[in-house]
């Protein structure tokens, strides 16, 4: 079975400094990585996901994520943050090969303060 | 314009009532999912159907029901017999493969009268 632990539940800064929310991931079988931003009240959007390849992805909005497989982490990182990435954060994963069953993590709230 | 709508925004349940959330996408998914959002949690999986007429229980199905008799929809039941029921319900699609991005509707906040 896999579960996601994102480290941080809130995660205050300050406008255009960078930030990193934190993902580690446990799962006995391959996995796809994913990254969704839930604006206050509404659905999930997809920020980013990694799938193969190249461990480094880039996102919408300016956001990264390095995959790390000895390290079990997807961390999303962006270098200069805006009041509008104020957000809750998700990481997920789903078993490749899998029907796509998403586990997520609990969340972290990213506050970006003027 | 494609996408997925969910009905209502609020719902208001009373005791012992059974309610009803509607989902519907024009994206042509053959998947669809239900989650629920509680503070703190996460999304959890309630049902989900990869196929019109098929659907498995997800990690908390108990006290909940889906029918899926059409391929762009795919409604709720929350019924009597799930006794917290306040939360964020959201209703995703996806194209089949685990590989695939889900697209989330705006949700439905489901309160207890």
């Amino acid at each position: 079975a896999q579960s996601v632990t994102q480290l941080d539940s809130q995660v205050p800064v300050f406008e255009e400094a960078p930030v990193e929310l934190r993902c580690n991931y446990s799962s006995s079988v391959s996995v796809y990585l994913f990254w969704y931003v839930q604006y206050p009240n509404q659905g999930l959007q997809l920020l980013l996901k990694y799938l193969s390849g190249s461990t480094l992805v880039k996102g919408i909005n300016g956001f990264e994520a390095e995959f790390n497989k000895s390290q079990t982490s997807f961390h999303l990182r962006k270098p200069s943050v805006h009041i509008s990435d104020t957000a809750e954060y998700f990481c997920a994963v789903s078993e490749t090969g899998g029907y796509n069953k998403l586990i997520f993590g609990a969340g972290t709230r990213l506050a970006v303060h003027p | 314009d494609g996408g997925i709508t969910q009905s209502p925004k609020y719902l208001f349940r009373k005791e012992g009532q059974n309610v009803t959330l509607s989902c519907e996408q024009n994206l042509n998914h053959d998947a669809m999912y239900w989650y629920r959002q509680d503070p703190g949690q996460g999304l959890r999986l309630i049902y989900y159907s990869q196929i019109v007429n098929d659907f498995q229980k997800g990690d908390i199905a108990e006290g909940y029901s889906v029918s899926r008799e059409k391929k762009e929809s795919f409604p709720l039941t929350v019924t009597s017999a799930q006794k917290n029921p306040t939360a964020f319900y959201l209703c995703a699609s996806s194209v089949s493969g685990s590989q695939e991005t889900q697209y989330f509707g705006p949700g439905t906040r489901l309160l207890v009268l």
